[in-house]
Protein backbone atom coordinates (compact mmCIF):
# COMPACT_ATOMS: atom_id res chain seq x y z
CA UNK A 1 0.00 0.00 0.00
CA UNK A 2 1.14 3.91 -0.34
CA UNK A 3 2.46 6.31 2.15
CA UNK A 4 -0.63 7.60 3.77
CA UNK A 5 -3.45 5.07 2.50
CA UNK A 6 -6.92 6.07 3.54
CA UNK A 7 -10.04 3.28 4.31
CA UNK A 8 -12.34 2.68 3.05
CA UNK A 9 -12.66 4.99 -0.13
CA UNK A 10 -15.75 6.24 0.19
CA UNK A 11 -18.46 6.04 2.61
CA UNK A 12 -22.15 7.49 2.81
CA UNK A 13 -24.06 7.63 6.25
CA UNK A 14 -26.95 9.39 7.59
CA UNK A 15 -26.85 13.15 9.09
CA UNK A 16 -25.98 12.77 12.67
CA UNK A 17 -24.49 9.35 12.83
CA UNK A 18 -20.58 9.14 13.20
CA UNK A 19 -18.04 8.76 10.32
CA UNK A 20 -14.67 6.91 11.10
CA UNK A 21 -11.79 6.86 8.52
CA UNK A 22 -8.38 5.33 8.70
CA UNK A 23 -5.42 5.92 7.35
CA UNK A 24 -2.04 3.39 7.03
CA UNK A 25 1.98 4.40 6.02
CA UNK A 26 4.99 2.75 6.08
CA UNK A 27 8.34 4.60 7.07
CA UNK A 28 8.28 6.66 10.20
CA UNK A 29 7.13 10.17 10.76
CA UNK A 30 7.36 12.96 12.67
CA UNK A 31 3.52 14.09 12.03
CA UNK A 32 0.31 12.92 10.50
CA UNK A 33 -2.08 15.55 9.61
CA UNK A 34 -5.71 15.34 8.12
CA UNK A 35 -6.91 17.63 5.37
CA UNK A 36 -10.35 18.23 3.74
CA UNK A 37 -11.21 18.91 0.32
CA UNK A 38 -14.35 19.76 -1.06
CA UNK A 39 -15.21 18.93 -4.63
CA UNK A 40 -13.09 21.15 -6.71
CA UNK A 41 -12.11 23.22 -4.11
CA UNK A 42 -8.61 23.55 -2.04
CA UNK A 43 -7.40 21.41 0.99
CA UNK A 44 -8.53 23.12 4.50
CA UNK A 45 -5.72 21.38 7.47
CA UNK A 46 -8.25 20.16 10.23
CA UNK A 47 -5.87 18.53 12.56
CA UNK A 48 -1.93 17.87 13.30
CA UNK A 49 -1.04 15.21 15.39
CA UNK A 50 2.75 14.60 16.45
CA UNK A 51 5.04 11.33 16.79
CA UNK A 52 4.71 11.33 20.16
CA UNK A 53 1.14 11.78 20.66
CA UNK A 54 -1.82 9.56 20.55
CA UNK A 55 -4.91 11.55 20.88
CA UNK A 56 -5.77 15.19 19.62
CA UNK A 57 -9.76 16.88 19.97
CA UNK A 58 -10.85 19.51 17.23
CA UNK A 59 -14.39 20.61 17.99
CA UNK A 60 -16.05 16.89 16.20
CA UNK A 61 -12.82 15.86 15.13
CA UNK A 62 -11.05 13.23 17.22
CA UNK A 63 -7.55 12.08 15.88
CA UNK A 64 -5.71 9.34 16.95
CA UNK A 65 -2.26 7.95 15.82
CA UNK A 66 -0.88 4.78 16.88
CA UNK A 67 2.55 4.91 15.61
CA UNK A 68 3.50 0.96 16.38
CA UNK A 69 0.77 0.18 13.94
CA UNK A 70 1.76 2.90 11.83
CA UNK A 71 -2.42 3.91 11.15
CA UNK A 72 -4.30 6.79 12.32
CA UNK A 73 -8.01 7.33 12.23
CA UNK A 74 -10.15 10.31 12.10
CA UNK A 75 -13.75 10.44 13.71
CA UNK A 76 -16.14 13.11 12.59
CA UNK A 77 -19.12 12.92 15.55
CA UNK A 78 -22.75 14.32 15.13
CA UNK A 79 -22.49 14.30 11.04
CA UNK A 80 -23.54 17.58 9.14
CA UNK A 81 -24.40 17.70 5.47
CA UNK A 82 -21.69 20.04 5.23
CA UNK A 83 -19.01 17.42 6.27
CA UNK A 84 -19.58 15.82 2.91
CA UNK A 85 -16.19 16.36 0.94
CA UNK A 86 -13.10 13.93 0.77
CA UNK A 87 -10.27 13.89 3.72
CA UNK A 88 -6.68 12.81 3.12
CA UNK A 89 -4.29 12.19 5.63
CA UNK A 90 -0.56 13.58 5.32
CA UNK A 91 2.25 12.26 6.46
CA UNK A 92 5.86 14.34 7.57
CA UNK A 93 8.53 11.47 7.03
CA UNK A 94 10.92 11.44 10.34
CA UNK A 95 14.41 12.21 8.65
CA UNK A 96 12.68 13.23 5.24
CA UNK A 97 12.09 16.94 4.37
CA UNK A 98 9.45 19.19 4.60
CA UNK A 99 7.32 17.61 2.10
CA UNK A 100 3.60 16.19 2.89
CA UNK A 101 2.94 12.60 1.37
CA UNK A 102 -0.91 12.14 1.08
CA UNK A 103 -2.87 9.50 0.72
CA UNK A 104 -5.46 9.07 -2.11
CA UNK A 105 -8.24 9.79 0.42
CA UNK A 106 -11.97 9.27 1.50
CA UNK A 107 -14.81 10.08 0.04
CA UNK A 108 -17.15 11.18 2.70
CA UNK A 109 -20.86 11.22 1.35
CA UNK A 110 -23.65 12.77 4.29
CA UNK A 111 -27.15 11.69 3.65
CA UNK A 112 -29.57 14.57 4.93
CA UNK B 1 -4.54 38.48 6.43
CA UNK B 2 -5.40 37.30 2.60
CA UNK B 3 -4.71 33.17 2.93
CA UNK B 4 -2.74 31.42 0.01
CA UNK B 5 -3.70 32.87 -3.41
CA UNK B 6 -3.14 31.39 -6.57
CA UNK B 7 -3.62 32.58 -10.22
CA UNK B 8 -5.49 31.91 -12.82
CA UNK B 9 -8.22 29.61 -11.24
CA UNK B 10 -8.63 27.97 -14.28
CA UNK B 11 -6.45 27.51 -17.59
CA UNK B 12 -6.89 26.19 -20.78
CA UNK B 13 -3.80 25.78 -22.97
CA UNK B 14 -2.89 23.49 -26.25
CA UNK B 15 -0.48 20.55 -26.47
CA UNK B 16 2.57 22.41 -26.97
CA UNK B 17 2.24 25.71 -25.78
CA UNK B 18 3.70 27.07 -22.25
CA UNK B 19 1.55 27.14 -18.76
CA UNK B 20 2.39 29.84 -16.26
CA UNK B 21 1.04 28.76 -12.77
CA UNK B 22 1.35 31.63 -10.03
CA UNK B 23 1.71 32.00 -6.42
CA UNK B 24 1.33 34.45 -4.07
CA UNK B 25 1.93 33.00 -0.29
CA UNK B 26 0.10 34.21 3.34
CA UNK B 27 1.77 37.30 4.20
CA UNK B 28 4.73 36.91 6.68
CA UNK B 29 5.58 33.29 4.89
CA UNK B 30 8.42 32.51 3.08
CA UNK B 31 8.10 28.55 2.23
CA UNK B 32 6.38 27.35 -0.59
CA UNK B 33 5.72 24.19 -1.64
CA UNK B 34 3.91 22.70 -5.39
CA UNK B 35 2.21 19.66 -4.69
CA UNK B 36 -0.42 18.17 -8.27
CA UNK B 37 -3.56 16.15 -7.88
CA UNK B 38 -4.62 14.32 -10.76
CA UNK B 39 -8.24 13.74 -10.84
CA UNK B 40 -9.42 10.78 -8.08
CA UNK B 41 -5.93 11.06 -6.41
CA UNK B 42 -3.75 12.69 -3.47
CA UNK B 43 -1.51 15.06 -3.60
CA UNK B 44 2.30 14.51 -4.70
CA UNK B 45 4.69 16.33 -4.01
CA UNK B 46 6.68 18.24 -6.59
CA UNK B 47 8.94 21.23 -5.85
CA UNK B 48 9.69 23.10 -1.94
CA UNK B 49 11.24 26.37 -2.35
CA UNK B 50 12.61 29.16 -0.03
CA UNK B 51 12.90 32.93 -1.04
CA UNK B 52 15.15 32.75 -4.11
CA UNK B 53 16.27 28.94 -3.61
CA UNK B 54 15.12 25.59 -4.53
CA UNK B 55 15.23 22.97 -1.61
CA UNK B 56 13.98 19.91 -2.83
CA UNK B 57 12.44 19.75 -6.61
CA UNK B 58 12.76 15.81 -5.99
CA UNK B 59 8.90 15.18 -7.13
CA UNK B 60 9.36 17.51 -10.17
CA UNK B 61 9.56 15.68 -13.43
CA UNK B 62 13.00 16.11 -15.15
CA UNK B 63 11.62 17.81 -18.35
CA UNK B 64 9.34 20.77 -18.88
CA UNK B 65 9.27 22.00 -15.59
CA UNK B 66 10.39 24.33 -13.36
CA UNK B 67 9.82 26.51 -10.28
CA UNK B 68 11.08 29.92 -8.95
CA UNK B 69 10.46 32.15 -5.84
CA UNK B 70 11.88 35.29 -6.88
CA UNK B 71 13.13 37.83 -3.76
CA UNK B 72 10.12 40.01 -4.87
CA UNK B 73 7.09 38.48 -6.15
CA UNK B 74 4.72 35.54 -6.39
CA UNK B 75 6.13 31.59 -7.20
CA UNK B 76 5.80 30.73 -10.32
CA UNK B 77 5.57 26.82 -12.05
CA UNK B 78 6.10 26.58 -15.04
CA UNK B 79 5.26 24.16 -17.62
CA UNK B 80 6.73 24.41 -20.87
CA UNK B 81 5.11 22.41 -23.98
CA UNK B 82 2.24 20.71 -21.82
CA UNK B 83 1.06 17.50 -22.93
CA UNK B 84 -2.23 15.82 -22.45
CA UNK B 85 -0.85 13.99 -19.22
CA UNK B 86 -0.54 17.75 -17.53
CA UNK B 87 -3.89 17.81 -17.10
CA UNK B 88 -4.18 18.20 -13.23
CA UNK B 89 -4.88 20.84 -10.30
CA UNK B 90 -1.56 22.14 -9.19
CA UNK B 91 -1.93 23.46 -5.41
CA UNK B 92 0.56 25.45 -3.56
CA UNK B 93 1.10 25.53 0.09
CA UNK B 94 3.12 28.13 2.52
CA UNK B 95 4.26 28.27 5.63
CA UNK B 96 6.00 30.53 7.67
CA UNK B 97 8.83 28.55 9.31
CA UNK B 98 10.81 25.33 7.60
CA UNK B 99 10.24 21.83 9.43
CA UNK B 100 7.10 19.53 9.58
CA UNK B 101 6.01 21.45 12.89
CA UNK B 102 4.14 23.30 11.11
CA UNK B 103 1.14 23.67 8.99
CA UNK B 104 1.10 24.07 5.32
CA UNK B 105 -1.54 26.98 3.98
CA UNK B 106 -3.24 25.68 1.25
CA UNK B 107 -4.31 27.76 -1.67
CA UNK B 108 -7.81 27.56 -3.96
CA UNK B 109 -5.47 25.55 -6.58
CA UNK B 110 -5.14 26.07 -10.50
CA UNK B 111 -6.95 23.47 -12.74
CA UNK B 112 -5.19 23.08 -15.78
CA UNK B 113 -6.81 21.45 -18.83
CA UNK B 114 -4.55 20.84 -21.56
CA UNK B 115 -6.68 20.34 -24.98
Amino acid sequence: SQQGEEDPQALSIQEGENATMNCSYKTSINNLQWYRQNSGRGLVHLILIRSNEREKHSGRLRVTLDTSKKSSSLLITASRAADTASYFCATGQMFGNEKLTFGTGTRLTIIP
Amino acid sequence: NAGVMQNPRHLVRRRGQEARLRCSPMKGHSHVYWYRQLPEEGLKFMVYLQKENIIDESGMPKERFSAEFPKEGPSILRIQQVVRGDSAAYFCASSPYAGLAYEQYFGPGTRLTVT
